[in-house]
C-alpha cells in the first residue's frame, strides 16, 4: 500500500520563506508530485521529482530523497496569493494523495 | 486549449436516489481519473480509465462505478446514495498513464450533497 503524511496547516509571513514536507511509504514509487489548491478551485499542478534532488521552477521549489522517502515543497517570497492547500501526490500503480497542508500567510 | 470540463457543477439528491457524473477531458489527454474531496480525507482515489478501460480502482464500494468512451469523455455513478456520499468529485485528465502521468489537469468539480 501507499500513504503520504504531510502536516494540517503551516503559518508564515509574508516575503518570508516555507517549507512543506512529505514523507510516503510505499512498496513501489514513481516520482512525486506536488499540486495548489486555492478554496473553490480545483488542484493545479506545480511540479514534479522523479529522481532525489531539488527541482525549481521560479518562486517554488520541491526536493526529493527517495532513500530517506522524503520530500518537501519551498515557498520563497511567500506573497498572500499563496494562502490555500498544498497537496503531495505519489504513484506507484495509481496516484495516491497527501491530506494536504493549509497554508496561513500573515502579513 | 480547452481545459477539464465536468458537469454538473452542483447537485442535490436524496439517499437512496443515484446519481451520473460527466466529465470532458483535454483534448487528446486519454487518461481520466476521478477522486473524492471531502474536508477530513483529502483526495481519495475512485479510478482511472484510459483508453476506454479500467485501468486502477481505489477502495470505494461498488456502489461507485465509471466508465470511458471512445472520444475519452468519461462518466461515474453511484448508485443507493448515502449521506457520507456529500463531497466534490473532481475529475482529472492526463496525456498518458502509468509512469508518464505525473502531472494531472483537474476539472473545476461536481459538488454533490446528499440530503
Amino acid at each position: 500500500g501507499q500513504s503520504l503524511e504531510q502536516p494540517s496547516e503551516v503559518t508564515a509571513v509574508e516575503g518570508a520563506i516555507v517549507q512543506i514536507n512529505c514523507t510516503y511509504q510505499t512498496s513501489g514509487f514513481y516520482g512525486l508530485s506536488w499540486y495548489q489548491q486555492h478554496d473553490g478551485g480545483a488542484p493545479t499542478f506545480l511540479s514534479y521529482n522523479a529522481l532525489d534532488g531539488l527541482e525549481e521552477t521560479g518562486r517554488f521549489s520541491s526536493f526529493l530523497s527517495r532513500s530517506d522517502s522524503y520530500g518537501y515543497l519551498l515557498l520563497q517570497e511567500l506573497q498572500m496569493k499563496d494562502s490555500a492547500s498544498y497537496f503531495c501526490a505519489g504513484r506507484d500503480d495509481k496516484i495516491i494523495f497527501g491530506k494536504g497542508t493549509r497554508l496561513h500567510i500573515l502579513p | 486549449k480547452a481545459g477539464v470540463t465536468q458537469t454538473p457543477r452542483y447537485l442535490i439528491k436524496t439517499r437512496g436516489q443515484q446519481v451520473t457524473l460527466s466529465c470532458s477531458p483535454i483534448s487528446g489527454h486519454r487518461s481520466v481519473s476521478w477522486y473524492q474531496q471531502t474536508p477530513g480525507q483529502g483526495l481519495q482515489f475512485l479510478f482511472e480509465y484510459f483508453s476506454e478501460t479500467q485501468r486502477n480502482k481505489g477502495n470505494f464500494p461498488g456502489r461507485f462505478s465509471g466508465r470511458q468512451f471512445s472520444n475519452s469523455r468519461s462518466e461515474m455513478n453511484v448508485s443507493t446514495l448515502e449521506l457520507g456520499d456529500s463531497a466534490l468529485y473532481l475529475c482529472a485528465s492526463s496525456l498518458v498513464t502509468g509512469q508518464g502521468s505525473y502531472e494531472q489537469y483537474f476539472g473545476p468539480g461536481t459538488r454533490l450533497t446528499v440530503t
